[in-house]
């Protein structure tokens, strides 16, 4: 069974900072990698996906990596904002389903 | 583009209550999953359907679970009979094949008193 691990759980940091986010994952035999946003009372917003031949996608200021031979994803954000404070979740598919780690809450101080 | 909508928001009910949360999925997509998120288990998946059959329903909890989808754009999560342990947030989420990008409904909060 896949299990997928976020550290740390919680993150705050300066308006400016850059944020890295580490998701950790057991089996290496993925199809892709999505990183997802979830603000309070929300539902999940998409943020990048990596197919599993990709080592890593961008989009704005936000970036993730992929090493799937040691079963590893990093999301970097850049200049972080205040606005950049929600609960981020790491999701690994295999066999279609998709397994989610427990999030990394991250606050960013004006 | 409207996203994946689902109904209602908030739940409230009692006990025993029959309990139905309905899904309308991304037009276009043919992959449908619903996800349960508690604070104690997170996000969990309880069954997912390609093409309108479900695939596989392994984390339904119990018979008191039951999902249908007569159509690609309509589903349902049915719970009868309601307990409280059943009070989570329930997602509904599409993407375009069963290994591509998924896209989430903002969930129906539902609360078994």
């Amino acid at each position: 069974k896949q299990e997928v691990t976020q550290i740390p759980a919680a993150l705050s940091v300066p308006e400016g900072e850059n944020l890295v986010l580490n998701c950790s994952f057991t089996d290496s035999a993925i199809y892709n990698l999505q990183w997802f946003r979830q603000d309070p009372g929300k539902g999940l917003t998409s943020l990048l996906l990596i197919q599993s031949s990709q080592r890593e996608q961008t989009s704005g200021r936000l970036n993730a990596s992929l090493d799937k031979s040691s079963g590893r994803s990093t999301l970097y954000i850049a200049a972080s904002q205040p606005g950049d404070s929600a609960t981020y979740l790491c999701a690994v598919r295999d066999d279609y389903k998709l397994s989610f780690g427990a999030g990394t809450t991250v606050t960013v101080r004006a | 583009d409207a996203g994946v909508i689902q109904s209602p928001r908030h739940e409230v009910t009692e006990m025993g209550q029959e309990v139905t949360l309905r899904c309308k999925p991304i037009s276009g997509h043919n992959s449908l999953f619903w996800y349960r998120q508690t604070m104690m288990r997170g996000l969990e998946l309880l069954i997912y359907f390609n093409n309108n059959v479900p695939i596989d329903d392994s984390g339904m909890p119990e018979d008191r679970f039951s999902a249908k989808m007569p159509n690609a754009s309509f589903s349902t999560l049915k719970i009868q009979p309601s307990e409280p342990r059943d009070s989570a947030v329930y997602f509904c989420a599409s993407s375009p094949r069963l290994t591509g990008e998924l896209f989430f409904g903002e969930g129906s909060r539902l609360t078994v008193l």
